[in-house]
């Protein structure tokens, strides 16, 4: 079982849509990364997490760590909104922890 | 700045070239990371150099070969490579001992013929 498992894998949503992408995680984390990438692009990251809630334009991103969820939301969707969003964590091993541990990725298509 | 450059963007090398992926950042990450991420799935740690030493090297073969000449430059160093190498590279950078501002880079989409 993956440690971080993206629900949906595909989602297609209409033009002014409200999105909304799941991530769950069973390890323990210092923090949570959601990310972004057009096809054939590289990666942008939207928002990192280890607490609560954070804002930027139409994105909302929510995380509650007692039940180890976050969840990316996308208000009034718009085609250019149409990607790859890929959950990712950094865990604790023992003082620093390089590694991020990726989810499969959510494939957004906002039709016109 | 607040980016990671890496450069070339795009690459198309024989399986006999000796080539190098560059990569760079100037928001004083003392970690950088190298990724490889084929079409449709995650990518997958290769590198990880702290302090500009090699920290964690996840079984990459030897014909991928990492340096990181000062705290802001990262190179791999690629020879002999083989058609299933082809993939996107992808540079990040972050702060050693704080989860926070792990940035990546645009990636190097790599092509072997």
């Amino acid at each position: 079982k993956n440690e971080v498992e993206q629900s949906p894998q595909n989602l297609t949503a209409q033009e002014g849509e409200f999105i909304t992408i799941n991530c769950s995680y069973s390890v323990g984390i210092s923090a949570l990364h959601w990310l972004q990438q057009h096809p054939g692009g590289g990666i942008v990251s939207l928002f990192m997490l280890s607490s609560g809630k954070k804002k930027h334009g139409r994105l909302i991103a929510t995380i509650n760590i007692q039940e180890k969820h976050s969840s990316l939301h996308i208000t009034a969707s718009h085609p250019r909104d149409s990607a790859v969003y890929i959950c990712a964590v950094k865990g604790w091993s023992g003082g620093s922890n390089y590694k991020l541990t990726f989810g499969k990725g959510t494939l957004l298509t906002v039709n016109p | 700045d607040t980016e990671v450059t890496q450069t070339p963007k795009h690459l198309v090398m024989g399986m006999t070239n000796k080539k190098s992926l560059k990569c760079e950042q100037h928001m004083g990450h003392r970690a950088m990371y190298w990724y490889k991420q084929k079409a449709k799935k995650p990518p997958e740690l290769m590198f990880v150099y702290s302090y500009e030493k090699l920290s964690i090297n996840e079984s990459v073969p030897s014909r991928f070969s990492p340096e990181c000449p000062n705290s802001s430059l990262l190179n791999l160093h690629l020879h002999a490579l083989q058609p299933e190498d082809s993939a996107l590279y992808l540079c990040a950078s972050s702060p050693v001992w704080d989860a926070r501002g792990y940035t990546f880079g645009s990636g190097t989409r790599l092509t072997v013929v």
